[in-house]
């Protein structure tokens, strides 16, 4: 069964650093999400992509946070300068399209910002 | 000072029992809404979804009810297993490409 995937599972990193979170989703998908889940607390929608622009974003994707498809395959979320209050798991998911609305996740990357 | 996590709602059932795990909507424009399971260290996963204009549905073991009057959701689960340990989310989707995930409850079916 296709699955979306994620890498790395985690990622360790120190406060001001960039990081790219990468995402593989089902192949023959057209929408892509970017979620974050602190943990303890509700997952919370980042941004939307598709047709390769975003889509929707929330109040949480500032200026800090990108999102990419550089190629046929990978969705990146890209973080310029961590903060402490970055650290959470980030899910990736995808949908094939709007007549098809199931979205199906990663398994997700913990981000720890030291 | 150090941030504490929500409390989730909590719900024990024995196993074979029907479980029933509510969740309060919060935008009456939201036309589509899903559950999803997520497990320890998993993402979540695709349980059953309902469009606006339906307010019952049902899959396998598992019913969503919809009362878009008092915008509520409900998962109906029968004959609870230990496997359907796991904490679940409704989520809401407004037109549009966004979805908003509820607190969540966390089962625990006892067996």
């Amino acid at each position: 069964e296709p699955e979306v995937t994620q890498t790395p599972s985690h990622q360790v990193t120190q406060m001001g650093q960039e990081v790219i979170l990468r995402c593989v989703p089902i192949s023959n998908h057209l929408y892509f999400y970017w979620y974050r889940q602190i943990l303890g607390q509700k997952v919370e929608f980042l941004v939307s992509f598709y047709n390769n622009e975003i889509s929707e974003k929330s109040e949480i994707f500032d200026d800090q946070f990108s999102v990419e498809r550089p190629d046929g395959s990978n969705f990146t979320l890209k973080i310029r300068s961590t903060k402490l209050e970055d650290s959470a798991m980030y899910f990736c998911a995808s949908r094939a399209g709007p007549s098809t609305d199931t979205q199906y996740f990663g398994p997700g990357t913990r981000l720890t910002v030291l | 000072g150090e941030s504490v996590g929500l409390h989730l709602p909590t719900l024990s059932v024995q196993e074979g029992d029907n479980s029933i795990i509510n969740c309060a909507y919060s935008n009456s424009a939201s036309d589509y809404f899903i559950w999803y399971k997520q497990e320890s260290g998993k993402g979540p996963q695709f349980i059953i979804d309902i469009r606006s204009n339906m307010d019952k549905r049902q899959g396998q073991r598992v019913t969503v009810l919809l009362n878009k009057t008092v915008k509520h959701l409900s998962l109906q689960i029968a004959a609870t297993q230990p496997g359907d340990s796991a904490v679940y989310f409704c989520a809401e989707s407004p037109p549009g490409n966004q979805f908003y995930f509820g607190t969540g409850t966390s089962l625990t079916v006892i067996p």
